[in-house]
């Protein structure tokens, strides 16, 4: 089945403790991203990659590290996790960058930090 | 960076009642994506607009792309319990960015 996966779904940590969010997508798809979600914000993008080894920032990358090591891979890391950065944060991946093409989206990570 | 409003914020509504969500930009869009992301569920993917004054339907959802390509909108006519989510518009930003509005909310009263 034609997925994007993050583990783990829901995580309550502590400030300053440094964590990773894993995404995996097995469609071959060379387009992945990080959002958060926010409520009355909308979806906000943190970072994207175009393929391998390739990253950029998005609209809200402060506090916030990629890889893209691998093309099926794309972790979220929070060096030191601080409370304004709890959120629902999505993966999602598309075919490519070019913009004819949809994205799938994880099923979310709920990240509480206290 | 790109700025697309997307209004209402919230809207609810009696079974059967229509509904629209619009999306406006200040700048000329290349293209638009709706997404739909039900309750507790991650967004998917409905539709993409390209050209001006483009009009796709799927079954009792309309959605339109402006003539000067600078808004958009998603109707539901007749909405069921089925249709209650958060409706998003996306746009891509110059340099591969996907921005997304602020989604508009919708319940629905059986």
């Amino acid at each position: 089945e034609a997925q994007v996966t993050q583990n783990p779904r829901y995580l309550i940590t502590v400030t300053g403790k440094k964590l990773t969010v894993t995404c995996s997508q097995n469609m071959n798809h060379e387009y992945m991203s990080w959002y958060r979600q926010d409520p009355g914000l909308g979806l906000r993008q943190i970072y994207y990659s175009m393929n391998v080894e390739v990253t950029d920032k998005g609209d809200v990358p402060e506090g916030y590290k990629v890889s893209r090591k691998e093309k099926r891979n794309f972790p979220l890391i929070l060096e030191s996790p601080s409370p304004n950065q709890t959120s629902l944060y999505f993966c999602a991946s598309s075919l490519n960058g070019d913009y004819t093409y949809e994205q799938y989206f994880g099923p979310g990570t709920r990240l509480t930090v206290t | 960076g790109q700025q697309v409003m997307q209004i209402p914020q919230y809207q609810h509504v009696q079974e059967g009642e229509d509904f629209t969500t619009y999306c406006n930009s200040s700048t000329t869009l290349s293209n638009i994506q709706w997404y739909k992301q039900r309750p507790g569920g991650h967004p998917v993917f409905l539709i993409q607009l390209v050209k001006s004054g483009e009009v796709k339907k799927q079954k009792r959802l309309t959605f339109q792309f402006g003539e000067a390509k600078k808004n958009s909108s998603l109707h539901i006519t007749a909405t069921q319990t089925t249709d209650v989510g958060t409706y998003f518009c996306a746009v891509m930003e110059y340099g591969n960015k996907l921005v997304f509005g602020a989604g508009t909310i919708l319940r629905v009263k059986s």
